[in-house]
């Protein structure tokens, strides 16, 4: 059974930095690409991250590019979000997808067919 | 980046209701649209991938088509765990999109 279970989120400062991570299990995590997707309260859904599936291509939503860095740990199956400069508006539900697609110049283009449930990151003075 | 607009926002509907939501992109994005289904305090998941493609385990009262810059997901006969919001989103480029959302509510 896929499992992805996110962990790191919490309450910050703007300006401060916090550090997600995403334990798969279930399959083989280093064939496929993984994903942040992120949904403010009562909003939709937004992708912000994607890393191939040997951490070689990496893209960010232009929202988080400069301020957030994402890394895997094939060894350790696990998926890390860096988030600096943190501001009111990345407030959000932050959850860890698994990717199903290919991994191009252009981008990570795929779907996301496995999902975690999801860490609460609160930015507020 | 692809805008991608759901219609409409918020549907009612009655158990066994036949339903339709559309999605639109603003340029042609081919057959890469998928559509998840959200219920509150849950993440999303997968329903529909390509187009039309039921996700494993999806009830085939889903049904997806569309092509080029309009899309939409059916479900034919309504029931109590239908009960959601719908989103569409869009593989064709980076960034990767999605639509603001569809939430059916029963009437």
């Amino acid at each position: 059974e896929v499992q992805l279970v996110e962990s790191g989120g919490g309450l910050v400062k703007p300006g401060e930095s916090l550090r997600l991570s995403c334990e798969a299990s279930g399959f083989t995590f280093n064939d496929y690409p993984m994903n942040w997707v992120r949904q403010s309260p009562g909003k939709g859904l937004e992708w912000v991250s994607a890393i191939s599936p040997r951490g070689g291509s990496i893209y960010y939503a232009a929202s988080v590019t400069g301020r957030y860095t994402v890394s895997r740990d094939n060894a350790k199956n696990a998926l890390y979000l860096q988030m600096t400069s943190l501001r009111a508006e990345d407030t959000a539900v932050y959850y860890c997808a698994r990717g199903r697609g290919n991994c191009i110049s252009r981008g990570c283009l795929q779907n996301f067919d496995y999902w975690g449930q999801g860490t609460l990151v609160t930015v507020s003075s | 980046d692809i805008q991608m607009t759901q219609s409409p926002s918020s549907l009612s509907a009655s158990v066994g209701d036949r339903v339709t939501i559309t999605c639109r992109s603003s340029q042609r994005i081919s057959s890469y649209l998928h559509w998840y289904q959200q219920k509150p305090g849950k993440a999303p998941e997968l329903l529909i991938y390509d187009t039309s493609y039921l996700q494993s385990g999806v009830p085939s009262r889903f049904s997806g088509s569309g092509s080029g810059t309009e899309f939409t997901v059916t479900i034919s006969s309504l029931q109590p765990e239908d009960f959601a919001t719908y989103y569409c989103q869009q593989s064709y480029s980076s960034p990767l999109t999605f639509g603001g959302g569809t939430k059916l509510e029963i009437k």
